[in-house]
């Protein structure tokens, strides 16, 4: 069946290093890919998504490339602030109407130190 | 903006109680879910509902039930509370005309404690 397999956190960063969280799936025919952040106290919010083969997601300074060939989403930002400590969960979801079902992975910690 | 309420941050109830959780959505989104949210399980789908009286079974149903309504309300009932029900709960919402197909909005979540 279809699953999403992320990092195990919790991942610590100081600030303004570079951050890569490894994200990949299974699934039959071609999912869109997500990935959604929560902060503390918060629900989940979406960060930024791609739907088709070489797309590239990219919000807040994040991005993420939908690679079929070894079916991966890994999130990655440049230069982290303190202000992206948070839970990060990769997802997928198939089908192409609004009802579609989301599998999230299991969430990465990530705590930004200043 | 979305916005998606559930009526509590904190719940704390007896083993054998009746829990309501409700969620409200302000917008007129077609589908509601509910999961549940527990440490290295990432979130889990226990209901879905995609049109008023309308509801679906997610992955991990046993224990709870849900009901909806009326459109903006879906509310999600564990009949007699256990304590493997402790949990965090988060409501989301899809469905929008014009918004992104598959896209779901979140609510702030309802962390229930049963003792």
């Amino acid at each position: 069946g279809n699953s999403v397999t992320q990092m195990e956190g919790p991942v610590t960063l100081s600030e303004e290093a570079f951050l890569t969280i490894n994200c990949t799936y299974t699934a039959t025919g071609y999912p869109s890919l997500f990935w959604y952040v929560q902060y503390p106290g918060e629900g989940l919010q979406l960060l930024l998504k791609a739907t088709k083969a070489d797309d590239k997601g990219s919000n807040k300074g994040f991005e993420a490339t939908y690679r079929k060939e070894t079916t991966s989403f890994h999130l990655e930002k440049g230069s982290v602030q303190v202000s992206d400590s948070a839970v990060y969960f990769c997802a997928l979801s198939w089908g192409y109407s609004s009802a579609s079902k989301i599998i999230f992975g299991s969430g990465t910690r990530l705590s930004i130190r200043p | 903006d979305v916005k998606v309420t559930q009526s509590s941050r904190y719940l704390v109830k007896r083993t054998g109680e009746k829990v309501f959780l409700e969620c409200v959505q302000d917008m007129d989104h077609e589908n509601m879910f509910w999961y549940r949210q527990d440490p290295g399980l990432g979130l889990r789908l226990i209901y879905f509902s995609y049109d008023v009286k309308m509801k679906e079974k997610g992955d991990i149903p046993e224990g709870y039930s849900v009901s909806r309504e009326k459109k903006e309300r879906f509310s999600l009932i564990l009949e007699s509370a256990s304590t493997n029900q402790t949990s965090m709960y988060l409501c989301a919402v899809s469905g929008l005309a014009g918004s992104s197909y598959n896209e779901q909005f979140f609510g702030p979540g309802t962390r229930l404690t049963v003792l």
